[in-house]
């Protein structure tokens, strides 16, 4: 079965504290996403990446960066965090190979700033 | 330019009628469709996905989507509702190997007793 864990469900940070979210993917997949996702906006990506130490900018990348160090990890770093990055935080990945290009989602991360 | 559209932010059913929640995209290539899932505090899960093959495809619990490429509608539908399909539906369309992927946004589905 595929699957992308998300190590921390749920997390309170303190303003300007740097964050760290781990997503591992046990299925060799190329690509890993992040999303975040909020009332009334839907899924926003934030970064991907296509390849081990390469990152592509999303839709919303202010305020976040990531890390692609090995093949199945990819962590976004809130650097300092603020309370509009109140959210929950959803990791995904996939494989690009012929017309397969399904993106698998982990459990989220709900993420409060206070 | 590309965008998806899903009908209805709402949808109430009783328990044991069919369930129809629509969605359209607009699109210059030939896409790749999906269904999700997401019930609370959890991620997404994929319930079908069409890819050119057969134009009806059957998911996981009982749901399937028709792919009309004339209406450019991919609606998920399901025979009897049950409790435990409550949740929220996203329609997605993806190009280009998964790099652009456009999410609708979202049919949350009551189910009535």
């Amino acid at each position: 079965d595929v699957k992308v864990t998300q190590s921390s469900r749920y997390l309170v940070k303190r303003t300007g504290e740097k964050v760290f979210l781990e997503c591992v993917q046990d299925m060799d997949h190329e690509n890993m996403f992040w999303y975040r996702q909020d009332p009334g906006l839907g899924l926003r990506l934030i970064y991907f990446s296509y390849d081990v130490k390469m990152k592509e900018k999303g839709d919303i990348p202010e305020g976040y960066s990531v890390s692609r160090e090995k093949k199945e990890r990819f962590s976004l770093i809130l650097e300092s965090a603020s309370t509009n990055q109140t959210s929950m935080y959803l990791c995904a990945s996939s494989q690009t190979l012929g017309l397969e290009n399904t993106i698998y989602f982990g459990e989220g991360s709900w993420l409060t700033v206070v | 330019a590309q965008s998806v559209t899903q009908l209805d932010s709402h949808v109430s059913v009783s328990e044991g009628t069919p369930v129809l929640l629509r969605c359209n995209y607009s699109s210059s290539y030939s896409p790749s469709l999906f269904w999700y899932v997401q019930h609370p505090n959890k991620g997404l899960q994929l319930l079908l996905k069409y890819t050119s093959a057969a134009t009806l495809v059957k998911g996981i619990n009982g749901f399937e989507a028709e792919f009309k490429k004339s209406e450019t509608s991919f609606h998920l539908t399901k025979p009897s509702a049950h409790m435990s399909d409550a949740a929220e539906y996203f329609c997605v369309v993806s190009y280009t190997g998964g790099f652009k992927t456009i999410f609708g946004a979202g049919t949350r589905l009551f189910v009535k007793a």
